[in-house]
Protein backbone atom coordinates (compact mmCIF):
# COMPACT_ATOMS: atom_id res chain seq x y z
CA UNK A 1 0.00 0.00 0.00
CA UNK A 2 1.35 3.53 -1.31
CA UNK A 3 1.32 6.41 0.62
CA UNK A 4 0.61 8.42 -2.23
CA UNK A 5 -2.70 7.32 -3.80
CA UNK A 6 -2.61 7.08 -7.68
CA UNK A 7 -5.11 5.75 -10.68
CA UNK A 8 -4.03 2.33 -11.63
CA UNK A 9 -4.62 3.31 -15.03
CA UNK A 10 -5.51 5.93 -17.67
CA UNK A 11 -6.31 5.42 -21.00
CA UNK A 12 -7.08 8.29 -24.07
CA UNK A 13 -6.70 8.72 -27.60
CA UNK A 14 -3.83 10.37 -29.80
CA UNK A 15 -3.43 14.23 -29.84
CA UNK A 16 -5.70 14.34 -26.59
CA UNK A 17 -4.56 15.48 -23.03
CA UNK A 18 -4.90 13.45 -19.90
CA UNK A 19 -4.64 14.20 -16.30
CA UNK A 20 -3.69 11.91 -13.77
CA UNK A 21 -3.72 12.42 -9.69
CA UNK A 22 -2.02 11.86 -7.22
CA UNK A 23 -2.85 12.25 -3.63
CA UNK A 24 -1.83 12.01 -0.08
CA UNK A 25 -1.71 14.29 2.98
CA UNK A 26 -0.98 17.03 4.50
CA UNK A 27 2.58 15.45 6.21
CA UNK A 28 3.36 15.11 2.91
CA UNK A 29 2.21 16.20 -1.10
CA UNK A 30 0.52 19.16 1.48
CA UNK A 31 3.67 20.92 2.86
CA UNK A 32 6.61 19.60 0.22
CA UNK A 33 7.43 19.64 -3.00
CA UNK A 34 5.96 17.06 -5.69
CA UNK A 35 8.02 15.25 -8.84
CA UNK A 36 6.80 13.37 -11.19
CA UNK A 37 8.34 10.55 -13.30
CA UNK A 38 7.94 8.60 -16.52
CA UNK A 39 8.83 4.77 -16.57
CA UNK A 40 8.51 3.27 -20.16
CA UNK A 41 8.33 -0.15 -20.69
CA UNK A 42 11.38 -2.01 -19.40
CA UNK A 43 13.55 1.08 -18.79
CA UNK A 44 14.29 3.03 -15.45
CA UNK A 45 12.47 6.13 -14.30
CA UNK A 46 13.39 9.48 -15.72
CA UNK A 47 12.14 12.78 -14.13
CA UNK A 48 9.60 14.75 -15.67
CA UNK A 49 8.14 17.48 -13.41
CA UNK A 50 9.69 18.69 -10.04
CA UNK A 51 9.01 21.16 -7.35
CA UNK A 52 5.39 21.39 -8.11
CA UNK A 53 5.36 22.48 -11.68
CA UNK A 54 9.21 22.74 -12.87
CA UNK A 55 10.29 20.92 -16.11
CA UNK A 56 14.36 19.70 -16.06
CA UNK A 57 15.72 20.72 -19.24
CA UNK A 58 15.05 18.64 -22.55
CA UNK A 59 11.37 17.62 -21.37
CA UNK A 60 8.87 19.44 -23.19
CA UNK A 61 6.21 21.40 -22.40
CA UNK A 62 3.31 18.89 -23.16
CA UNK A 63 3.93 17.84 -19.31
CA UNK A 64 2.87 20.18 -16.90
CA UNK A 65 2.46 19.71 -13.13
CA UNK A 66 0.72 21.32 -10.72
CA UNK A 67 -0.51 21.10 -6.77
CA UNK A 68 -3.88 22.18 -4.48
CA UNK A 69 -3.62 21.31 -1.32
CA UNK A 70 -2.70 17.98 -0.45
CA UNK A 71 -3.10 16.92 -4.15
CA UNK A 72 -0.99 17.53 -7.15
CA UNK A 73 -1.29 16.81 -10.73
CA UNK A 74 0.64 15.81 -13.91
CA UNK A 75 -0.78 16.89 -17.49
CA UNK A 76 0.15 16.03 -20.52
CA UNK A 77 -0.87 17.45 -24.00
CA UNK A 78 -0.55 16.26 -27.49
CA UNK A 79 -1.21 12.24 -26.63
CA UNK A 80 1.50 10.13 -28.76
CA UNK A 81 1.68 6.33 -28.54
CA UNK A 82 5.08 6.98 -27.40
CA UNK A 83 3.96 8.42 -24.26
CA UNK A 84 2.66 4.68 -23.25
CA UNK A 85 4.31 4.54 -19.75
CA UNK A 86 4.00 4.28 -16.02
CA UNK A 87 4.01 7.56 -14.42
CA UNK A 88 4.94 7.63 -10.79
CA UNK A 89 4.06 11.00 -8.26
CA UNK A 90 6.95 10.92 -5.81
CA UNK A 91 7.44 13.54 -2.53
CA UNK A 92 8.71 13.44 0.81
CA UNK A 93 6.72 12.66 4.01
CA UNK A 94 7.68 14.76 7.64
CA UNK A 95 6.12 12.39 9.58
CA UNK A 96 8.04 9.36 8.20
CA UNK A 97 10.86 11.10 7.45
CA UNK A 98 11.02 9.51 4.40
CA UNK A 99 10.31 9.91 0.50
CA UNK A 100 7.53 8.29 -0.55
CA UNK A 101 5.90 7.47 -4.22
CA UNK A 102 2.43 6.63 -5.56
CA UNK A 103 1.70 3.58 -6.63
CA UNK A 104 1.95 4.37 -10.55
CA UNK A 105 -0.35 4.82 -13.25
CA UNK A 106 -0.20 3.17 -16.34
CA UNK A 107 -0.99 5.19 -19.36
CA UNK A 108 -2.56 4.03 -22.54
CA UNK A 109 -2.81 5.92 -25.89
CA UNK A 110 -5.35 3.54 -27.58
CA UNK B 1 26.84 12.55 -18.81
CA UNK B 2 26.63 10.87 -15.43
CA UNK B 3 25.73 7.65 -15.63
CA UNK B 4 25.01 4.79 -12.87
CA UNK B 5 25.52 1.30 -13.32
CA UNK B 6 24.32 -1.31 -10.70
CA UNK B 7 25.49 -4.47 -10.44
CA UNK B 8 25.42 -7.47 -7.77
CA UNK B 9 24.08 -11.58 -7.39
CA UNK B 10 20.35 -11.54 -9.61
CA UNK B 11 19.83 -14.45 -7.48
CA UNK B 12 20.05 -14.37 -2.96
CA UNK B 13 18.70 -17.24 -0.50
CA UNK B 14 16.12 -16.37 1.87
CA UNK B 15 17.80 -14.71 5.55
CA UNK B 16 21.27 -14.21 3.49
CA UNK B 17 21.89 -10.31 2.90
CA UNK B 18 21.73 -8.83 -0.57
CA UNK B 19 24.82 -6.41 -1.86
CA UNK B 20 24.72 -4.51 -4.23
CA UNK B 21 27.17 -1.99 -5.94
CA UNK B 22 26.67 1.52 -8.30
CA UNK B 23 29.25 2.73 -10.14
CA UNK B 24 29.34 6.04 -11.13
CA UNK B 25 30.92 7.83 -14.40
CA UNK B 26 30.81 11.70 -15.32
CA UNK B 27 30.81 12.86 -12.13
CA UNK B 28 32.88 12.69 -8.60
CA UNK B 29 30.34 11.30 -5.94
CA UNK B 30 32.70 13.49 -3.28
CA UNK B 31 32.20 16.69 -5.20
CA UNK B 32 28.08 16.70 -3.99
CA UNK B 33 24.75 15.62 -4.17
CA UNK B 34 22.40 12.91 -2.59
CA UNK B 35 22.63 9.59 -4.04
CA UNK B 36 19.77 7.13 -3.19
CA UNK B 37 18.70 3.61 -3.28
CA UNK B 38 14.61 3.26 -4.74
CA UNK B 39 13.20 -0.39 -5.67
CA UNK B 40 10.55 -1.45 -7.67
CA UNK B 41 8.69 -5.03 -6.51
CA UNK B 42 7.54 -6.95 -9.79
CA UNK B 43 4.10 -5.15 -10.94
CA UNK B 44 4.21 -2.31 -7.83
CA UNK B 45 5.10 0.78 -7.67
CA UNK B 46 8.64 2.74 -6.43
CA UNK B 47 9.90 2.24 -2.86
CA UNK B 48 12.70 4.69 -1.47
CA UNK B 49 15.13 2.55 0.20
CA UNK B 50 17.87 4.86 1.95
CA UNK B 51 19.99 8.13 0.32
CA UNK B 52 23.58 9.23 1.32
CA UNK B 53 25.78 12.28 0.96
CA UNK B 54 29.27 12.05 -0.02
CA UNK B 55 30.39 12.68 3.29
CA UNK B 56 28.63 9.78 5.02
CA UNK B 57 25.00 11.78 5.90
CA UNK B 58 22.32 8.61 6.09
CA UNK B 59 18.63 8.85 5.29
CA UNK B 60 17.12 5.64 5.90
CA UNK B 61 13.54 4.35 5.05
CA UNK B 62 12.04 3.47 8.47
CA UNK B 63 10.65 0.52 7.52
CA UNK B 64 14.15 -1.00 6.25
CA UNK B 65 16.53 0.79 8.41
CA UNK B 66 16.93 -2.51 11.09
CA UNK B 67 18.24 -4.03 8.06
CA UNK B 68 20.00 -1.75 5.83
CA UNK B 69 23.39 -0.14 5.31
CA UNK B 70 24.00 2.15 2.68
CA UNK B 71 27.65 3.19 2.20
CA UNK B 72 30.38 5.20 -0.21
CA UNK B 73 33.74 4.69 -1.74
CA UNK B 74 34.77 7.70 -3.36
CA UNK B 75 37.94 6.25 -4.04
CA UNK B 76 36.07 3.79 -6.32
CA UNK B 77 33.36 6.15 -6.96
CA UNK B 78 30.57 4.22 -6.21
CA UNK B 79 28.23 3.61 -3.43
CA UNK B 80 26.68 0.09 -2.16
CA UNK B 81 23.40 -1.14 -0.44
CA UNK B 82 23.23 -4.09 2.03
CA UNK B 83 20.33 -5.49 2.85
CA UNK B 84 20.52 -7.95 5.26
CA UNK B 85 17.45 -11.14 6.02
CA UNK B 86 16.21 -11.02 2.88
CA UNK B 87 12.78 -12.69 2.12
CA UNK B 88 10.95 -13.21 -0.95
CA UNK B 89 9.75 -9.33 -0.63
CA UNK B 90 12.56 -8.27 -1.32
CA UNK B 91 12.32 -9.43 -4.57
CA UNK B 92 12.51 -6.00 -6.87
CA UNK B 93 14.27 -4.25 -9.05
CA UNK B 94 17.06 -2.18 -7.37
CA UNK B 95 17.95 1.02 -8.77
CA UNK B 96 20.69 3.63 -7.54
CA UNK B 97 19.91 7.51 -8.36
CA UNK B 98 21.39 11.23 -8.26
CA UNK B 99 19.08 13.44 -5.65
CA UNK B 100 19.26 16.77 -7.81
CA UNK B 101 20.08 19.77 -5.98
CA UNK B 102 17.73 22.52 -6.18
CA UNK B 103 17.51 26.33 -5.94
CA UNK B 104 15.24 25.92 -3.17
CA UNK B 105 16.80 23.33 -1.14
CA UNK B 106 20.18 22.90 -2.44
CA UNK B 107 21.92 19.38 -1.43
CA UNK B 108 18.73 17.34 0.51
CA UNK B 109 17.34 14.23 0.98
CA UNK B 110 14.13 15.71 0.48
CA UNK B 111 15.09 16.07 -3.85
CA UNK B 112 13.95 14.15 -6.39
CA UNK B 113 15.79 11.91 -8.34
CA UNK B 114 17.16 13.09 -11.73
CA UNK B 115 19.72 10.52 -13.19
CA UNK B 116 19.11 6.48 -12.89
CA UNK B 117 21.06 3.45 -13.18
CA UNK B 118 18.93 0.81 -15.30
CA UNK B 119 18.71 -1.04 -12.38
CA UNK B 120 19.46 -4.59 -11.17
CA UNK B 121 16.80 -7.48 -10.69
CA UNK B 122 17.40 -9.55 -7.27
CA UNK B 123 15.38 -12.91 -6.90
CA UNK B 124 15.25 -13.54 -3.06
CA UNK B 125 14.45 -17.61 -3.60
CA UNK B 126 15.96 -21.15 -2.30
Amino acid sequence: QSVLTQPPSVSTAPGQKVTISCSGSSSNIGNNYVSWYQQLPGTAPKLLIYDNDRRPSGIPDRFSGSKSGTSATLGITGLQTGDEADYHCGTWDSSLSTVVFGGGTKLTVL
Amino acid sequence: QVQLQESGPGLVKPSETLSLICAVSGYSISSGYYWGWIRQPPGKGLEWIASIFHSGITYYNPSLKSRVTISVDTSMNQLSLKLSSVTAADTAVYHCARQQITLVRGDSPKNPFDYWGQGARVTVSS
